[in-house]
């Protein structure tokens, strides 16, 4: 039962474009939503997070979008770059700390 | 900064013996979370620590048990490993009274059975 989906397991952009990364849930308690970046070999990095009571969140290149009605968030970087290459996973928290994870999309940005 | 650390970093064990991985999180840090990832998966939420109490539990296999140290560290045994244990574990760590976005993850260990 994966409550957490990421769709496209991976995505190619061309540097300087936009890369959009997204994210479905099916639990409705989930009142809170972040995005990972990990690298091989490594544990996962925070990049963002959202909460349920708001529907944007930026910092810098990285911007989360979440349509509650939907069950839908993305995660958009703009403007790309190689440095970005990597897995992206999304999670979502219903109980303090506890983090679901979707499968992860792999992100290839090409110079 | 300090970051959370994980040893061993490699583990290679035969089928049935023993395993303990460790886990040291960031000073001033009191809540612990184990994760496990296998090849090809997402990570999933194996057991957490806040203050030395197991604060959740999740898909944990009753062969394996965790606990959080006075000193904050945590340890995962497991015991009677299987072939499917082979995995990276994660631990990630969190300062008392934050959401999960503080939540800071360790470079794993991957553990290896034959």
């Amino acid at each position: 039962d994966q409550q957490v989906k990421q769709n496209s397991p991976s995505l190619s952009v061309q540097e300087g474009r936009i890369s959009i990364l997204n994210c479905d849930y099916t639990n409705s308690m989930f009142d809170y939503f972040l995005w990972y970046k990990k690298y091989p070999a490594e544990g996962p990095t925070f990049l963002i997070s959202i909460s349920s009571i708001k529907d944007k969140n930026e910092d810098g290149r990285f911007t989360v979008f979440l349509n509650k009605s939907a069950k839908h968030l993305s995660l958009h970087i703009v403007p790309s770059q190689p440095g970005d290459s990597a897995v992206y996973f999304c999670a979502a928290v219903t109980s303090y700390g506890k983090l679901t994870f979707g499968q992860g999309t792999i992100l290839t940005v090409h110079p | 900064a300090a970051g959370v650390i994980q040893s061993p970093r490699h583990l290679i064990k035969e089928k049935r013996e023993t395993a303990t991985l460790k886990c040291y999180p960031i000073p001033r840090h009191d809540t612990v979370y184990w994760y496990q990832q296998g090849p090809g998966q997402d990570p999933q939420f194996l057991i957490s620590f806040y203050e030395k109490m197991q604060s959740d539990k999740g898909s944990i296999p009753d062969r394996f048990s965790a606990q959080q140290f006075s000193d904050y560290h945590s340890e995962l045994n497991m015991s009677s490993l299987e072939l499917g244990d082979s995995a990276l574990y994660f631990c990630a760590s969190s300062p008392m009274g934050t959401r999960a976005d503080t939540q800071y993850f360790g470079p794993g260990t991957r553990l290896t059975v034959l």
